[in-house]
């Protein structure tokens, strides 16, 4: 089936960094786009990244831009989120999403303290 | 960049009541706007796409309506799982924006 696994989160001090990983599987994942999206403890939902197919084209939130850089390995299936300069704003549960059909990782936890 | 803003921001319902929540765009974005429940400790679930088109697998007690800047979203007949919290989002253009969120409590 269509799946989405996280991984890569966890506590790190401000100014850190972390590279997080989305495995996908179930689905042609070089022809569509993903996303990053976090939620910080109750919260709302934040669009973070967009990646298009081919990696061609990428899209930041404003809170991100400059410090996190988005990127795919369409070969291995793999979306990566390298988070760098960390802020204690920036925790949150990470999630990628592949919006064509609406399925979702089941998160990764990223605390900056 | 456009903003999002929704209302209620929570409400109290009991079972079989109908549910209406909107969610305001601060400029047009044509049909470009989901719907997603989300409950605690789990991902979202997209119930509306493209404003009013309903996600396969969802029950069809649940509606959307709207187009540029006011959208709704319509709950017939609450069931008891339906009992969560519900964003908006726009996906008009980038960067895209959830709303606050509305908690659906009993």
């Amino acid at each position: 089936q269509v799946q989405l696994v996280e991984s890569g989160g966890g506590l790190v001090k401000p100014g850190g960094s972390l590279r997080l990983t989305c495995a996908a599987s179930g689905f042609t994942f070089s022809d569509n786009y993903m996303l990053w999206i976090r939620q910080a403890p109750g919260k709302r939902l934040e669009w973070v990244s967009y990646i298009s197919p081919d990696s061609t084209t990428i899209y930041y939130a404003d809170s991100v831009r400059g410090r996190f850089t988005v990127s795919r390995d369409n070969a291995n299936n793999l979306l990566f989120l390298q988070m760098r300069s960390l802020r204690t704003e920036d925790t949150a549960v990470y999630l990628c999403y592949y919006f064509g059909k609406d399925v979702w990782g089941q998160g990764t936890s990223v605390t900056v303290s | 960049d456009i903003q999002m803003t929704q209302s209620p921001s929570s409400l109290s319902a009991s079972v079989g009541d109908r549910v209406t929540i909107t969610c305001r765009a601060s400029q047009g974005i044509r049909n470009g706007l989901s719907w997603y429940q989300q409950k605690p400790g789990k991902a979202p679930k997209r119930l509306i796409y493209a404003a009013s088109a309903l996600q396969g697998g969802v029950p069809s007690r649940f509606s959307g309506s709207g187009a540029g800047t006011d959208f709704t979203l319509t709950i017939s007949s609450l069931q008891p799982e339906d009992f969560a919290t519900y964003y908006c989002l726009h996906h008009d253009s980038y960067p895209w924006t959830f709303g606050p969120g509305t908690k659906v409590e009993l």
